[in-house]
């Protein structure tokens, strides 16, 4: 099994839309989380941490919910500039788990 | 200038070669990871060090071997390669004592785009 797993997409969506993307993580240690941003063929940049108690970053929210294992993030009013790959990533013993991204497309 | 560099940016090569990547950083971090990306499989762990002294494999170290030469310096190589290590690979670098929260952000290096062939 996966530690981390997301559902690939593609997500393809208005300007101005919200969309949700979610990740689940199979082990209960895990002890930090994070959304990361990947462009084509470039390297992952940090686009969030994601805490317990929720955490929001101008039209960015993510969500930690640890008794289901689950974290989400929110987009709202999408730009053409947010279409990316969304990376899910979870830290557990010094090693970072990586979800295979959720792929986004706003279109115009 | 880049904070984290990776050479070469892509390479051709035939089984059984010897390959090296290198990667070199000036964030002053201490702990440096390398990743290969696969279409489908995402980022997956190859090897990680927190210190000169300190190398650990990851979740996929077999076929590969690292040398952390400084702390600005960790590389990596494919003894013999063949073409199922076709793939990105991203170096990382890590330090938990940065930002407000201490949550150890990575920071990648552009990657290199292997061909094994």
């Amino acid at each position: 099994r996966k530690e981390v797993e997301q559902d690939p997409g593609p997500f393809n969506v208005p300007e101005g839309a919200t969309v949700a993307f979610n990740c689940t993580y199979s082990n209960s240690a895990s002890q930090s989380f994070f959304w990361y941003r990947q462009d084509c063929r470039k390297e992952p940049k940090l686009l969030m941490s994601v805490y317990s108690s929720g955490n929001e970053d101008g039209r960015f929210t993510a969500q930690l919910n640890r008794a289901s294992q689950y974290i989400s993030l929110l987009i709202r009013d999408s730009k053409l500039s947010d279409s990316a790959t969304y990376l899910c990533v979870v830290n557990i013993f010094r090693q970072f788990y990586f979800g295979t991204g959720t792929s986004l497309t706003v279109i115009p | 200038d880049a904070d984290v560099t990776q050479t070469p940016r892509n390479r051709i090569t035939k089984t059984g070669k010897r390959i090296m990547l290198e990667c070199s950083q000036t964030k002053g971090h201490d702990r440096m990871y390398w990743y290969r990306q696969d279409p489908g499989l995402g980022l997956r762990l190859i090897y990680y060090s927190f210190d000169v002294k300190d190398i650990n494999k990851g979740e996929i170290s077999d076929g590969y071997s690292v040398s952390r030469q400084a702390q600005a310096k960790f590389s990596l190589s494919l003894e013999s390669a063949i073409p199922n290590q076709t793939a990105l690979y991203f170096c990382a670098t890590s330090d938990p004592r940065e930002g407000a929260d201490r949550t150890d952000t990575q920071y990648f290096g552009p990657g290199t785009r292997l061909t094994v062939l």
